[in-house]
């Protein structure tokens, strides 16, 4: 069955760097883009981008661009999200979600929670 | 400020009928398909609709989703307490060129 498995809570001091892990599992990794949504406490999603699981080329929602870095292992089937120079409003629960189209979230994975605090 | 204009809150009582509406405009919902999540506190989002009006295989025919012009609508009938979630709908923006969420209705069964 198909699985997206993400990688453990984060907490992480102000300037540090994080990196995301989606590990997925049950179906054809390229044949699907990886989005990343983000739920900051007590705010809704926001989409984050995408990354295009067959050619490795990223998209950036605007907000998201410059810190933070959508990448691909196809040999492991994991898509990953780094963000550098953390800042305390990067605190939130992002989630990665397969895609049919562009907003057709057919799976996600459980959530990371990171949290930037000094 | 979300693209996607829902209502914050939502509520009914068991077995009945409510709907939580999702406004946009020419470069979203009226050009593009609207989908509906549900999302329970500690869980992963849920797809509920897609392309509108579809459901997914697994999701009750208890929940509907219609669209006219630039608005959308999520139709829960015969409410348990186990539809108490937040719903957040999406879409396309063709204009922005990214994927759009409404704000989330925190959907209450009393």
């Amino acid at each position: 069955q198909v699985q997206l498995v993400q990688s453990g809570s984060e907490l992480k001091k102000p300037g540090a760097s994080v990196k995301v892990s989606c590990k997925a599992s049950g179906y054809s990794f390229v044949t699907y883009t990886m989005n990343w949504v983000r739920q900051a406490p007590g705010q809704g999603l926001e989409w984050m981008g995408y990354i295009n699981t067959k050619t490795g080329n990223p998209t950036y929602a605007p907000g998201f661009t410059g810190r933070f870095v959508f990448s691909l292992d196809t040999s492991v089937t994991t898509a990953y999200l780094q963000i550098s120079s953390l800042k305390a409003e990067d605190t939130a629960v992002y989630y990665c979600a397969r895609a049919i189209g562009m907003v057709r979230f057919d799976y996600w994975g459980q959530g990371t929670v990171v949290t930037v605090s000094s | 400020q979300s693209v996607l204009t829902q209502p914050p809150s939502a509520s009914g009582t068991p077995g009945q009928r409510v709907t939580i509406s999702c406004s946009g405009s020419s470069s979203n919902i009226g050009s593009d398909y609207v989908y509906w999540y549900q999302h329970l506190p500690g869980t992963a989002p849920k797809l509920l609709i897609y392309r509108d009006n579809q459901r997914p295989s697994g999701v009750p025919d208890r929940f509907s989703g219609s669209k006219s012009g630039t608005s959308a609508s999520l139709a829960i009938s015969g409410l348990r307490s186990e539809d108490e979630a937040d719903y957040y709908c999406a879409a396309w923006d063709d204009s922005l060129s990214v994927g759009v969420f409404g704000g989330g209705t925190k959907l209450t069964v009393l």
